[in-house]
């Protein structure tokens, strides 16, 4: 089945300051590949999703890139607020209506 | 706009007792999923739900069971509660299309 690798564990910034949360993926028919923002006490809320067909999409701050034949896909956000800090779970799976495997989560403090 | 409800934000209950947690989706969605989270594990799947009375089992269904009678509602049943069972659990819905939605989450703690 899939496994989902994701690093750092903990990251901290200064405000202003770029952050890069990378994730890898073992099975190569997975082509879905969400990534969540939990913010504390709350639900996991979706920030951005990337398909395989595509190896990079933006919005606004947010960036995701895809590596398909190393099998990784990163985060990117740039200009990092105090409101950016949260946990973030970057997941994959095969279609999309299949269940996400998540990677452990990454907990990222932005520091005013 | 998705809604997932989780019966129970906070839920304390005793070692051997039977839990019930229950989840209902008001957007007809077929498939739906009962994950656990614990600090420093992410979300795992614990139970998922492609239909009306079916089930398949995730990474983690020791211990647990789940129901789905009716197709808004996804039922986790904990038939002998542990403490290690002590966890925040997560109810999603998967509409067709397009990402997974969340529940607000239930925190059991098992004395």
């Amino acid at each position: 089945g899939e496994n989902v690798e994701q690093h750092p564990s903990t990251l901290s910034v200064q405000e202003g300051d770029s952050a890069v949360i990378k994730c890898t993926y073992s099975d190569s028919a997975s082509n879905y590949f969400p990534w969540y923002k939990q913010e504390l006490g709350k639900r996991p809320q979706l920030i951005i999703d990337i398909r395989s067909n595509v190896g990079e999409k933006k919005d606004q701050r947010i960036a995701v890139t895809l590596n398909k034949t190393a099998k990784h896909f990163s985060l990117h956000i740039t200009e990092t607020q105090p409101e950016d800090s949260a946990v973030y779970f970057c997941a994959a799976c095969y279609s999309g209506n299949t269940p996400l495997v998540f990677g452990k989560g990454t907990r990222l403090s932005v520091i005013a | 706009d998705v809604k997932v409800t989780q019966s129970s934000r906070y839920l304390v209950k005793r070692t051997g007792e039977k839990v019930f947690l229950e989840c209902v989706q008001d957007m007809d969605h077929e498939n739906m999923f009962w994950y656990r989270q614990d600090p420093g594990l992410g979300l795992r799947l614990i139970y998922f739900s492609y239909d009306v009375k079916m089930k398949e089992k995730g990474d983690i269904p020791e211990g647990y069971s789940v129901s789905r009678e009716k197709k808004e509602r996804f039922s986790l049943i904990l038939e002998s509660a542990s403490t290690n069972q002590t966890s925040m659990y997560l109810c999603a819905t998967l509409p067709v299309g397009q990402p997974q939605h969340f529940g607000d989450g239930t925190r059991l703690s098992i004395l």
